[in-house]
């Protein structure tokens, strides 16, 4: 994963459950990002992170939460408040902000709702 | 707002050259960049044109006119390992990507 790792890969929510996704990056990068992908579809962001202890809601913010910590770590809480969480969640990091280039991304992790 | 246009699918045999096109609005716009996605896989970053003009990397070509919101990924000596889903991403301001919703390109035999 090139310093970026997102864990668990597979995760089953139940009804009325809150579950939390890990995304932990070594590569010293400012910048962290959660986007979620439903089958078929693009990306879209729900979060995003420039510095340690300050995040941003992205287009899709509601149901979910973050922290910002560390910045090494920005884990993703998905809460009984998201209806529909069923999808692929991918983190994603980049260099410092202001620099050309694309993002990063962790393995994703899917989850399921039963 | 954001929104990015891409064909859903493309078809093409081994050898050939195809051209994936993205049409784009958006404000804030810093650059494009583009990325392939295998089934099942995670997203890797292709290329990033920040100015009008084609980028070449092996045997990827990127391509951006701001003026006419437009870019292609141009592949060339397809690869059957080439199959994959293909996204444009807009740069916008806080070093945040807006995603089209991807060209499934297959590759045949």
């Amino acid at each position: 994963d090139g310093g970026i790792t997102q864990s668990p890969k597979y995760l089953f929510r139940k009804e009325g459950q809150n579950v939390t996704l890990s995304c932990e990056q070594n590569l010293n990068h400012d910048a962290m990002y959660w986007y979620r992908q439903d089958p078929g579809q693009g990306l879209r962001l729900i979060y995003y992170s420039q510095i340690v202890n300050d995040f941003q809601k992205g287009d899709i913010a509601e149901g979910y939460s973050v922290s910002r910590e560390k910045k090494e770590s920005f884990p993703l809480t998905v809460t009984s408040a998201q209806k529909n969480p069923t999808a692929f969640y991918l983190c994603a990091i980049a260099p410092n902000f202001g620099t050309d280039y694309g993002y990063t991304f962790g393995s994703g992790t899917r989850l399921t709702v039963v | 707002g954001q929104s990015l246009e891409q064909p859903s699918e493309v078809t093409a045999v081994e050898g050939a050259i195809v051209q994936i096109n993205c049409t784009y609005q958006t404000s804030g716009f810093y650059g494009l960049s583009w990325y392939q996605q295998h089934d099942g896989g995670a997203p890797t970053f292709l290329s990033y044109n920040a100015l009008d003009g084609l980028e070449e990397t092996g045997r990827f070509s990127s391509f951006l006119s701001r003026s006419d919101s437009y870019g292609y990924l141009l592949l060339q000596e397809l690869q059957m390992k080439d199959s994959a889903s293909y996204f444009c991403a807009v740069k916008a301001n806080f070093n945040k990507f807006y995603f089209g919703s991807g060209t499934k390109l297959n590759v045949k035999p």
